[in-house]
């Protein structure tokens, strides 16, 4: 079974911090989704990224995919409080699942 | 537009009784899937269906039961709820064919937390 690894678990930050979290697998991934879940709702895409060494923004967030397709990272520039939620990395498989990451908290404080 | 619809959206039961967690989605989205979340665990996949008539296990399937009949429904049964089933539950659905593997999202509800004593 493909295990996604998230790291920091917990981040606490001031705004205007910039930051990065990881998402690392134990084999090869096909492709990478990453979502943001704000509380009391559930998880929202930002992005999937899918070839090896690929860089996408999304206006401060800046998501890469490892060259070997191993990792993922998420960097945000000047994180605001609105930027304050639960970061999942997400494993699409060929039989049709969707597995997740265990999740980075992210906290900005203002 | 309601998206995926979840009900309901709190449940507190006694262990040994056994209820069923609603979901629609009005996306005609043929893929549809329950996951549980608990604290530093992220989200577990239960049950999967991609499509009418055809449903199948993800992670944690134990003591839990789906079918899927229409399109529209998929519902989660819980048999005889037990205290480790405390959880907050999500449905969630995407189209066929640009099913997760292809990049398509989830559009998830918006969960029910489900408590046993």
């Amino acid at each position: 079974t493909q295990l996604l690894e998230q790291s920091p678990q917990f981040l606490s930050i001031q705004e205007g911090e910039n930051l990065t979290v990881y998402c690392n697998s134990s084999s090869v991934f096909s492709s990478l989704q990453w979502y943001r879940q704000e509380p009391g709702e559930g998880p929202v895409l930002l992005v999937t990224v899918v070839t090896g060494g690929e860089v996408k923004k999304l206006k401060r967030l800046t998501f890469q995919f490892g060259d070997a397709r191993k990792d993922s990272s998420l960097h945000i520039t000047a994180a605001q409080p609105g930027d304050t939620g639960l970061y999942l990395c997400a494993e699409p498989s060929n039989t049709g699942k969707l597995i997740f990451g265990q999740g980075t908290t992210l906290q900005v404080k203002p | 537009n309601a998206g995926v619809t979840q009900t309901p959206k709190f449940q507190v039961l006694k262990t040994g009784q056994s209820m069923t967690l609603q979901c629609a989605q009005d996306m005609n989205h043929e893929y549809m899937s329950w996951y549980r979340q608990d604290p530093g665990m992220g989200l577990r996949l239960i049950h999967y269906s991609v499509g009418a008539g055809i449903t199948d296990q993800g992670e944690v399937p134990n003591g839990y039961n789906v079918s899927r009949s229409t399109t529209e429904d998929f519902p989660l049964r819980l048999l005889s709820a037990a205290p480790s089933q405390t959880s907050v539950y999500f449905c969630a659905s995407s189209p066929q064919g640009a099913a997760p593997i292809y990049g398509s999202p989830l559009h998830f509800g918006n969960g029910t937390r489900l408590t046993v004593t």
